[in-house]
């Protein structure tokens, strides 16, 4: 069974553009997280996704947004990229709103030069 | 102050010792309570998770929950080099599906 994945693996922006990270979560997920790992902060919440409808976000600008599609997989945006947006976007998946066993990607590096 | 307190480490142990990664939090509302693994360059992997205090065995690993004095334990026996890795653990309270993780633990098992 295919778990997580997310694309692309690596994304170099420069400053002001826009990023579009992508997941598809685990066969039968409905929910999806997103979670921002910068270095020496640990992984922050950004997002939670469940059938298709915004549940939860984390203290994150609205530059950060995204959605989730009918076959729930899920869509990062990053508009007006700054260089503190770089670090790896991590995107997990669960069976419904039970976060309790959510398995994650390999993630989405993004660097913003 | 962070929610969730997790020593940075590098925290180099011989092959064989026990391991032991440890957590602070200070919000009481934390109902359960997970350890990850991280490899490099690859995403978190869920070890375990337990629910309210007390202790969860799982083949080498325990889970221990102290949710008096806010503080959760991860222990390793029998290390092994493969055991080599960051160490993260998070929290959530139920109804509110947002994990709140420590900082991570680099461990380094020598062989």
């Amino acid at each position: 069974e295919a778990g997580v994945t997310q694309s692309p693996t690596h994304l170099i922006k420069t400053r002001g553009q826009q990023a579009t990270l992508r997941c598809s979560p685990i066969s039968g997920h409905t929910s999806v997280y997103w979670y921002q790992q910068a270095l020496g902060l640990g992984l922050q919440f950004l997002l939670w996704y469940d059938e298709g409808e915004e549940r939860n976000r984390g203290n994150f600008p609205p530059r950060f947004s995204g959605r989730q599609f009918p076959n729930y997989s899920s869509e990062l945006n990053v508009n007006a990229l700054e260089l503190e947006d770089s670090a790896l976007y991590l995107c997990a998946s669960s069976l419904g709103q039970v976060n309790t066993e959510a398995f994650f990607g390999q993630g989405t590096r993004l660097t913003v030069v | 102050q962070k929610e969730v307190e997790q020593d940075p480490g590098p925290l180099s142990v011989p092959e064989g010792a026990i391991v032991s990664l440890n957590c602070t939090y200070s919000n009481s509302a934390f109902q359960y309570f997970m350890w990850y693994r991280q490899y490099s360059r690859k995403g978190p992997e869920l070890l375990m998770y337990t629910y309210s205090s007390g202790n969860k065995e799982d083949g080498r690993f325990t889970a221990q929950v102290d949710k008096s004095s806010k503080y959760i334990s991860l222990f390793i026996r029998d290390s092994q080099p493969s055991d080599s890795a960051t160490y993260l653990c998070a929290m959530m309270t139920f109804g509110n599906e947002k994990l709140t993780f420590g900082t991570g633990t680099r461990l380094t098992i020598i062989p």
